[in-house]
């Protein structure tokens, strides 16, 4: 039940672009985006919702392809401080709380 | 700012000793939750609650309980510890169904 992330790791060279992606074996009524730096909290990038459109946050985006229950962050021209752990959280729409599950995260180093 | 804050940074317990772990937000949001960490696993949902005194289980609730009496404070509680809930512990609250979650610094519970 919980989605797959792919890669499970990656390593950068800040400028270069970067994608994650989130896939699930059943429909999808939300994706979630957080980021965990190392010793931190995880914090909210964004959400994307059925039927809705692609989402930005500075030079970080996301999309959400309904039909193949999957999502791809987008990391345009990386900086040191994307560096940490990126999870997605699926949800499928009923009982949110027995069906929002989080990804096993991928880790992103990016360096200088 | 949201502040969601946790009882403790650091734990250690001995097998069999009932835990309380305590999590306190100030945003008068309505949903918090209770995560555990792994490496390799993700953010693993154990309890959910949406109101004061509701709960439902999440995908691991065998060996927890949770009691929220105050909409603010919602405890985890192990019964009797033992050495496989060894883990950080992450506490969220989010305002509506599927908002954004603020989570805390987190517990990493030792059980010896």
């Amino acid at each position: 039940q919980q989605p797959v992330q792919s890669p499970q790791a990656v390593i950068l060279r800040e400028g270069e672009d970067a994608v994650i992606n989130c896939s699930s074996s059943k429909a999808l009524y939300s994706v979630h985006w957080y980021r965990q730096k190392h010793g931190e909290a995880p914090v909210f990038l964004m959400i994307l919702l059925k039927g809705g459109e692609q989402k930005g946050h500075d030079k970080i985006s996301a999309s959400f392809n309904e039909k193949k229950q999957q999502s791809s962050l987008y990391l345009t021209a990386s900086q040191l401080s994307y560096s940490g752990t990126y999870f997605c959280g699926t949800e499928k729409g009923d009982n949110y709380g027995q069906n929002f599950v989080f990804g096993p995260g991928t880790r992103l180093s990016v360096l200088p | 700012d949201v502040k969601v804050t946790q009882s403790s940074r650091y734990l250690v317990k001995r097998t069999g000793e009932k835990v309380f772990l305590e999590c306190v937000q100030d945003m008068d949001h309505e949903n918090m939750f209770w995560y555990r960490q792994d490496p390799g696993l993700g953010l693993r949902l154990i309890y959910f609650s949406y109101d004061v005194k509701m709960k439902e289980k999440g995908d691991i609730p065998e060996g927890y309980s949770v009691s929220r009496e105050k909409k603010e404070r919602f405890s985890l509680i192990l019964e009797s510890a033992s050495t496989n809930q060894t883990s950080m512990y992450l506490c969220a609250s989010s305002f509506g169904v599927r908002g954004e979650q603020y989570f805390g610094p987190g517990t990493r519970l030792t059980v010896t």
